[in-house]
């Protein structure tokens, strides 16, 4: 089973608003990646997670606060966005974040509009 | 700089026909390549990786990869393409930089004429 989910699938919110999107993987991953995708180009790195720590931060804005409570579950939470952060968000998991040759799985993505 | 570079932004091809996307790299130290589809809305699924050995890699959907050290390409091939290959197609090389991650080439846009 290589699945990753994403909760929700769509989200919409205002600038004023505090979201969190969720991401699942039972698949025994010690990586944890999260991914922000605009239309029609390359997924960009925002955040790795390697044993439930944060290893990288890819400099993004306070205004996205993940969180990796278990090996299972990663969480993106979300505050005061901007309309520009409108984009598709992807999870994604690997064996370990320290394999020069690990594949990373992703999930569906949740496509978040900020209005 | 370590880089994926994917020349073509759109590739159209008729179905039936073989298929070739193209990837090129530049990377310190040995490549380790990946090719992922998107399907519009979705995630990227993982098709293929090299990491050593035998040149031509097989991968997901009947794809299959060169790799090739001295033109530094590692296109990404289909013997006989389908409709339902039209898609959004990644490059990507794992690289390190701290820990390791993927650098992914622009992407190119699959289009499988009926």
């Amino acid at each position: 089973d290589t699945e990753v989910t994403q909760t929700p699938k769509h989200l919409v919110m205002g600038m004023t608003n505090k979201k969190s999107l969720k991401c699942e993987q039972h698949m025994g991953h010690r990586a944890m990646y999260w991914y922000k995708q605009k239309a029609k180009k390359p997924p960009e790195l925002m955040f790795v997670y390697s044993y439930e720590k944060l290893s990288i931060n890819e400099s993004v804005p306070s205004r996205f606060s993940p969180e990796c409570p278990n090996s299972s579950l990663l969480n993106l939470h979300l505050h005061a966005l901007q309309p520009e952060d409108s984009a598709l968000y992807l999870c994604a998991s690997s064996q370990e974040s320290g394999g020069a040759y690990e594949t990373q799985y992703f999930g569906p993505g949740t496509r978040l509009l900020v209005l | 700089a370590q880089s994926v570079a994917q020349p073509e932004d759109q590739v159209n091809v008729a179905e039936g026909n073989p298929l070739t996307v193209k990837c090129t790299y530049s990377v310190s130290g040995n490549p380790y390549l990946f090719w992922y589809v998107q399907y519009p809305n979705r995630g990227l699924q993982f098709l293929l990786k090299y990491i050593t050995g035998d040149n031509l890699v097989k991968g997901s959907y009947g794809f299959e990869a060169e790799f090739n050290k001295s033109q530094t390409s590692f296109h990404l091939k289909k013997p006989s393409a389908l409709v339902s290959d039209s898609a959004l197609y990644f490059c990507a090389v794992r690289v390190h930089s701290g820990t390791y991650k993927y650098i992914f080439g622009t992407g190119t846009r699959l289009k499988v004429l009926a």
